[in-house]
């Protein structure tokens, strides 16, 4: 199957600064790329939808500002966390889906942790 | 509008037992079901996926689920459970809306006893 790499798989990181996160398609090419942040114990929360070359759009409620988004190449999506604060620590986890498929392949997830 | 019930928040089996989480979807076209598997920290493992044809589909790991339209349901079934499935499970609905994130269910918890 599809493989989906997620970069770094940890981060713990002082309050304001920024972090980015990385997510690869290593074998496919990504046309749209999906970013998750998931709490303990629940379901993942959708943050934002990425097409390649294109702005991202991001869920209500979701500030576009501190949650950068990049889909710069069709194997490339990067996550941006930018001043981060305690409350951004969690689990952050990317999808992404080939052209013409409807299965989403997930990376392994990035665990965030800000002092 | 599209959604998944999963009725069951926190399952617990003792290992060598049968096991069946259930999952209720809605939405108004054929729905392309998935079930995930989850373990602590990290992503999510695809078990199984229902597109069209043989409403019993098989995965990986022993699972197989059941699609039944007239239920709304895709339920996971295990005949018999290791220690090792303890794990969070996650079912999907996708659409053939290419720019459309999956609906996800709030997930089942799995616990296995020795």
């Amino acid at each position: 199957g599809a493989v989906v790499s997620q970069h770094p798989s940890r981060v713990i990181c002082k309050s304001g600064t920024s972090v980015k996160i990385e997510c690869r398609s290593l074998d496919f090419q990504a046309t749209t790329m999906f970013w998750y942040r998931q709490f303990p114990k629940q379901s993942l929360m959708l943050m934002a939808t990425s097409n390649e070359g294109s702005k991202a759009t991001y869920e209500q409620g979701v500030e576009k500002d501190k949650f950068l988004i990049n889909h710069a190449s069709l194997t490339l999506s990067t996550l941006t966390v930018t001043s981060a604060h305690p409350e951004d620590s969690s689990f952050y986890i990317c999808s992404a889906r080939g052209p013409g498929s409807i299965e989403l392949f997930f990376g392994e997830g990035s665990r965030l942790t800000v002092l | 509008a599209q959604s998944v019930t999963q009725p069951d928040i926190h399952i617990t089996v003792s290992e060598g037992a049968s096991l069946e989480l259930r999952c209720n979807y809605s939405y108004g076209a054929t729905p392309y079901l998935f079930w995930y598997v989850q373990s602590p920290g990290q992503g999510l493992q695809l078990l199984l996926k229902y597109f069209s044809g043989d409403t019993l589909v098989q995965g990986i790991k022993g699972f197989e689920a059941e699609f039944k339209r007239s239920q709304s349901s895709f339920n996971l079934r295990k005949p018999s459970v290791h220690w090792s499935d303890a794990a969070e499970y996650f079912c999907a609905v996708g659409s053939d809306n290419y720019g459309q994130n999956f609906v996800f269910g709030p997930g089942t918890r799995l616990s296995v006893l020795p």
